[in-house]
């Protein structure tokens, strides 16, 4: 069974500040999703990640997959109140479903 | 609409009784997904079709669940003599593709099930 961890489990920051946040697991996926869930709403897809070492961005994000296909990071520059949520990584092997990780909340304080 | 919807969005079920949760896909996606997550936990995978076929079922908890998808389309998960366990979100996801690299999933907003 591939188990995703995420940490930290919680974060609360002021705006403007920077943060990053971390999924880690014993076992390499052919791909990596993060999204971001709000509260009575369903995960939302922000990006996919499929090359090790790859590096995407998506405005003030960016997300990195490691080398060995085995963690990933999202890195948030300039934080904003709306940037508050559940984040989620979620880890697939070559044609298996999606595992997701336990998440980070995120609070981001105006 | 052009989501994922649900129903009903709240469920309040009384020990013991059945309840049945519907999904609607969006048309035309191959692929159906149930999910069920806990208070402050991510989604746990509970079973999976490509079109009507429901190729995986590992993530059911129990023989007190039981999901359909009859026509490729429209799916029911029904938890039969439900238990305070039972009691999370239970969320559906759909897909135009089949299981790989860029499979995105597009997920509805959920069924809120509390057993008392």
């Amino acid at each position: 069974t591939q188990l995703l961890e995420q940490s930290p489990q919680f974060l609360s920051i002021q705006e403007g500040e920077n943060l990053t946040v971390y999924c880690n697991s014993s076992s390499v996926f052919s791909s990596l999703q993060w999204y971001r869930q709000e509260p009575g709403e369903g995960p939302v897809l922000l990006v996919t990640v499929v090359t090790g070492g790859e590096v995407k961005k998506l405005k003030r994000l960016t997300f990195q997959f490691g080398d060995a296909r085995k963690d990933s990071s999202l890195h948030i520059t300039a934080a904003q109140p709306g940037d508050t949520g559940l984040y989620l990584c979620a880890g697939a092997g070559y044609g298996q479903n999606f595992v997701f990780g336990p998440g980070t909340r995120l609070s981001v304080l105006p | 609409g052009a989501g994922v919807s649900q129903s009903p969005r709240y469920k309040v079920a009384k020990r013991g009784q059945d309840v049945a949760l519907r999904c609607d896909p969006i048309s035309g996606h191959v692929s159906l997904f149930w999910y069920q997550q806990a208070l402050g936990q991510g989604p746990e995978f509970l079973t999976y079709f490509q079109n009507e076929a429901q190729l995986d079922k590992s993530g059911l908890p129990s023989d007190r669940f039981f999901a359909e998808r009859p026509e490729g389309s429209v799916s029911t998960l029904k938890i039969q003599r439900t238990q305070q366990e039972d009691s999370a979100v239970y969320l559906c996801a759909s897909s135009h593709t089949v299981p790989g690299s860029y499979n995105e999933q597009f997920f509805g907003p959920g069924t809120r099930l509390t057993v008392l």
